[in-house]
Order: structure tokens, then C-alpha cells, then sequence
């Protein structure tokens, strides 16, 4: 079953808006983490933000927000005044809490990747 | 910062020869590391999880004699691809587990490599 989703396969947005990528998620592990990664075309993951399952707010990192939405296991992306160098494939992904496994803590599991395109 | 070194970057090998990639991580101890593959324009697969130490738990369907994983130290695992064919073709990209950080972000990935298999 998958266990993440990313339902956008690419994305438009004008240079300086807003956008927001989307990543559902499902999961019984009440202890999990969602992390969203920028791959450039050179293939490295830039990590972006981290949101641990018990984090009452919503996490930020400068120009990137994460909108937790833990009832709907929703953990949508917010890029705000896009760059052109933020064109890129996004990743949302899901690590489950040390009761999915002790040594394999740490495996994330992928959503599909959403292309985004960021327009002059 | 946490830092994960993967080498090589991009190699190029004939059929049927085996190739090594190298995980290192820099200036943390990583008692577990992780190895994915992507496709082009596809989402990461984990292959197999490496503990130092002991063998490596490989994900359904990635064969483990094909895919020989090492991890000798707290700072190094290897994959080896043995007898590549060009299906193998692929990133392969490797992430560490920061040793006794149970949250946050604990989770460092290497800059990948590139194989080609000609």
C-alpha cells in the first residue's frame, strides 16, 4: 500500500508566488516524521524541513513551511515568493518511529516527486 | 553540519565487471546507513538497510548477491554491484543515520552516483 502520496507529477508556478506542493500520508505509528527534499537536476537531496508527529506547530525554514494536517495526514509544502532556482523535483517522505523497527529507524520511505517549474 | 560523502560521482563500467560506491560519513559515527536507487525522473526505492557490523536487510525483490553491501566501520558502507549489466543503470544514492539522535532531522544523504553500464 503506498504509504506516501504525491498526487501533482509537476507544477507552474510565476517567479515571486506562493506555491504549495501536496503529500498525503498513511501510517498506525503514532511516532513518525515527514521531511520534504529539493533534487536538482545534479540528482543530490537538499533537505528542506522536518515535521515530527508530536511538534505542535507547524514547522518553518525561511521561504518553506510545512501545513500539518494530522487528522487529514496531510503534509503539503509551502514555497513562498518563488525563486527560478527552486525549479526542481520535490520529495515528501516518511520515516516511522523507533516501534517500526530499531535498526531500520531511519528508512524513508518516497513519495512520487513533484517537478516543479518556476517561471520568469 | 552533518555530512555524507558518496564516491564515486558518476562511473562508467563494462558488463559483466563489478563496481564499488562508497558511503562515508564525514564527522558523525552512522551506525545505520541506507541505500536507494531512482530511475529517471522516478521516486527513491530503499534497496537494503546497512548496520555496521552485522549483515544488511535487504528490501523484497533487490537480490543480495547482486548487491553486495558492506559496512566495516561506523563512517563506511560500501555497495558493490557485482556482474552489472546495463539494467543496472541507475542513481544510487546512500543516506546515514546520525548514531544516538532518536528525532529530528537525523538523516544525511550523500551526493550519489551515477552508474552507466555499458
Amino acid at each position: 500500500a503506498q504509504k506516501i502520496t504525491q498526487t501533482q507529477p509537476g507544477m507552474f508556478v510565476q517567479e515571486k508566488e506562493a506555491v504549495t506542493l501536496d503529500c498525503t500520508y498513511d501510517t498506525s505509528d503514532p511516532s513518525y516524521g515527514l521531511f520534504w527534499y529539493k533534487q536538482p537536476s545534479s540528482g543530490e537531496m537538499i533537505f528542506l524541513i522536518y515535521q515530527g508527529s508530536y511538534d505542535q506547530q507547524n514547522a518553518t525554514e525561511g521561504r518553506y513551511s510545512l501545513n500539518f494536517q494530522k487528522a487529514r495526514k496531510s503534509a503539503n509544502l509551502v514555497i513562498s515568493a518563488s525563486q527560478l532556482g527552486d525549479s526542481a523535483m520535490y520529495f515528501c517522505a516518511m520515516r516511522e518511529g523507533w516501534n517500526a523497527g530499531g535498526t531500520s529507524y531511519g528508512k524513508l520511505t518516497f513519495g512520487q516527486g513533484t517537478i516543479l517549474t518556476v517561471h520568469p | 553540519g552533518a555530512v555524507v560523502s558518496q564516491h564515486p560521482s558518476r562511473v562508467i563500467c563494462k558488463s559483466g565487471t563489478s563496481v564499488k560506491i562508497e558511503c562515508r560519513s564525514l564527522d558523525f559515527q552512522a551506525t545505520t546507513m541506507f541505500w536507494y536507487r531512482q530511475f529517471p525522473k522516478k521516486s527513491l526505492m530503499l534497496m537494503a538497510t546497512s548496520n555496521e557490523g552485522s549483515k544488511a536487510t535487504y528490501e523484497q525483490g533487490v537480490e543480495k548477491d547482486k548487491f553486495l553491501i558492506n559496512h566495516a566501520s561506523l563512517t563506511l558502507s560500501t555497495l558493490t554491484v557485482t556482474s552489472a549489466h546495463p539494467e543496472d543503470s541507475s542513481f544510487y544514492i546512500c543516506s546515514a543515520r546520525r548514531r544516538h539522535n532518536l528525532s529530528g532531522n537525523t538523516i544525511y544523504f550523500g551526493e550519489g552516483s551515477w552508474l552507466t553500464v555499458v
